[in-house]
């Protein structure tokens, strides 16, 4: 079975300053994909950045970009110039591809609370 | 389209009484999932549906739980005989078929089991 581990429980990052959230997983599957979800509080679970595993290039979203290592079963986002609105749960979630039979449901981490300082 | 509409976002409800939620996904998502978040934890997939067909089911989703999406469109879920263990976010999440595309989600329906 497939497992994602988010080691941070909580993060704090100065406004304008940059701050990189960790994200491991386990599978052995090699079609899958990974995501980072944001979910302010008392808010809706949004997408922030998807990551296919097949391809080697990092995502990047603006100001939100991962350093994808396959070999290492490594999926870190990296927020650059962090803004009050980035504070949130951000949780990193994993989905097997559709040559795995995927039905498309999401197995996520615990999650990372981040807060942004003024 | 407004998204992933829940309803009700929250319930208070009393051990030992049925509760039913409900989740009307983006319209032209054929896929709908439910999911559940206790606090200080991700969400766990419970179930999913393929339009109107119940493909997936977790096993933390017990005999107390029933699913379903009736017309393919809007889906209900409920919880019979609650237990407080049963207190946590009900998440409901769309997408389409396309294996590329991602899920959205609702704001949820927060239920305690007093």
């Amino acid at each position: 079975a497939q497992t994602v581990t988010q080691s941070q429980p909580e993060m704090s990052v100065q406004e304008a300053e940059t701050v990189t959230l960790s994200c491991t997983y386990d599978t052995s599957e090699s079609d899958y994909y990974l995501f980072w979800y944001k979910q302010p509080p008392s808010r809706q679970m949004i997408l922030v950045i998807r990551q296919e595993a097949y391809k080697q290039q990092n995502a990047t979203e603006n100001r939100f970009s991962v350093n994808f290592q396959k070999a290492a079963k490594s999926f870190s986002l990296k927020i650059s110039d962090s803004q009050l609105g980035d504070a949130a749960m951000y949780f990193c979630a994993y989905r097997s591809g559709v040559r795995g039979g995927s039905q498309g449901n999401l197995i996520f981490g615990k999650g990372t609370k981040l807060s942004v300082k003024p | 389209d407004t998204g992933v509409s829940q309803d009700p976002r929250h319930k208070i409800t009393k051990r030992g009484q049925n509760v039913t939620f409900r989740c009307d996904p983006i319209s032209e998502h054929n896929r709908l999932y439910w999911y559940r978040q206790t606090l200080g934890q991700g969400p766990e997939f419970l179930t999913y549906f393929q339009n109107e067909a119940q493909l997936e089911k977790s096993r933390l989703l017990s005999d107390r739980f029933s699913a379903e999406r009736p017309k393919g469109s809007f889906s209900t879920l409920e919880i019979q005989r609650t237990e407080q263990g049963d207190s946590a976010m009900y998440l409901c999440a769309s997408s389409s078929h396309r294996s590329n595309t991602e899920a959205f989600f609702g704001q949820g329906t927060r239920l305690t089991v007093v």
